[in-house]
This record gives structure tokens, sequence and C-alpha cells, in this order.
């Protein structure tokens, strides 16, 4: 079935070094492609999205990798800081957002 | 800027009882969502509304029912709650393909 999975549920990272976080996919179908960040006791916030037709892009801290090959999604966030702790989620998408495929979430820690 | 307003932040409800959760956006958006949340879980698409006067199921829409108010508000409705309705639920809404989350509603079934 579509799924859109994580490889691993926690990550602790020291401060002020890089976080990777991936994610992997099973429908290739999708057009887009999106991490939410969810700090606790909060809504998921948008952090960056990319489109299928691309293979990176960055925002501010944060770049996103799209290997449509081996269908692969990874976050990086640059110089990691204490206000990057929470939960990650990625979420695959197609046309309207309701056909949206959401994982089940990386916990971010900063050690520090 | 509110942006999504959910109301109320916790509730606890004995097996049967209804109620309503609400929801308003001031963002102007045509589409709004209501999602459960549970542990160890993503998000799951409870309903959605793609304009006003329209709404749909989603993933997983048994045992709710929603209203479109107006452009700004969208309710969600446990008519006889269940214990397994225990859930945090957001409501979103969306311009294009950002969601925009409110604060949740933690929600207890006993």
């Amino acid at each position: 079935g579509e799924s859109v999975g994580l490889h691993l549920p926690t990550l602790s990272v020291q401060e002020g070094d890089n976080s990777i976080i991936n994610c992997a996919y099973s429908n290739s179908a999708s057009d887009y492609f999106i991490w939410y960040k969810q700090e606790s006791g909060k809504g998921p916030q948008f952090i960056i999205d990319i489109r299928s037709n691309m293979d990176k892009r960055q925002g501010q801290r944060v770049t996103v990798l799209l290997n449509k090959t081996v269908k692969h999604l990874s976050l990086q966030i640059a110089a990691t800081q204490p206000g990057d702790s929470a939960v990650y989620f990625c979420a695959q998408g197609w046309g309207s957002n309701y056909q949206l495929i959401w994982g089940a979430g990386t916990k971010l820690i900063i050690k520090p | 800027n509110a942006g999504v307003t959910q109301t109320p932040k916790f509730q606890v409800l004995k097996t049967g009882q209804s109620m309503t959760l609400q929801c308003a956006q001031d963002m102007n958006h045509n589409s709004m969502y209501w999602y459960r949340q549970d542990p160890g879980m993503g998000l799951r698409l409870i309903y959605y509304s793609a304009s006003e006067g329209t709404t749909d199921k989603g993933e997983v829409p048994n045992g709710y029912n929603v209203s479109r108010l107006n452009k700004r508000e969208f309710s969600l409705r446990l008519e006889s709650a269940a214990p397994s309705q225990t859930s945090v639920y957001f409501c979103a809404s969306s311009e294009n393909e950002k969601l925009f989350f409110g604060s949740g509603t933690q929600l207890s079934v006993l």
C-alpha cells in the first residue's frame, strides 16, 4: 500500500551540529513532498516543500533533498539549535491537500 | 494574527456523550481540514472541505460529522463518543499546498 515511513523514530544531535532526518516513501506518483515541524503541545508547522521535478531545495538553515530513484527524502538542518527540538513529519501529496500521506514522525533531540 | 483557532483545548467525555469541536480561520482560505493524531502515528484525515458549502470524507470519517458553517468556520461533531476516539484533533486550513494548523484539542473518552 501507499505509505510514507521514517528510518529513525528518535534522533539525538549535538547542538551546533547538522541534523539529517530521513523519510522513505512508496508512492512515486506524488507531485510534492513537504516537511512539517511539531513542537510539544502545538500543531504542525510548515518548514519546506519540494516538487517532484526537483532534487534539492534550500530554505533558511534547512535543505530538502529528493531522490526519486530510491524514493527517499531527507531534511537537513544546519547548525542545530535548541529551538529545533521537535517532531518532524514528512508528507507526500498530489493534487489537492486532502490527498496528503503523512509519515509517523521523527523526534529530534538536541544535546547541549 | 490568530491564524487557525480551535476550541476547546482539552475535553473529557464519557462513552456515548456528544460534543462539537470548533475551528475558525482568519486567513480567508478556501480549504479546511480535520485531522486526528494518535501516539506514534502520523496525522490521519477525518473530513475536509475544499470550499464553503462542500465537505468530503477523508481516511477515517466513521463516527464523525462536520459542518462548514461559512468560509471561516469548520466544526467537527462526535455524535456518540467511543474510547477509540481518544486522540488529539487538529483543524487546518490551506491555500495551495501549505497547511496551517491550530493548536489542537486533546480529547479523552472514558
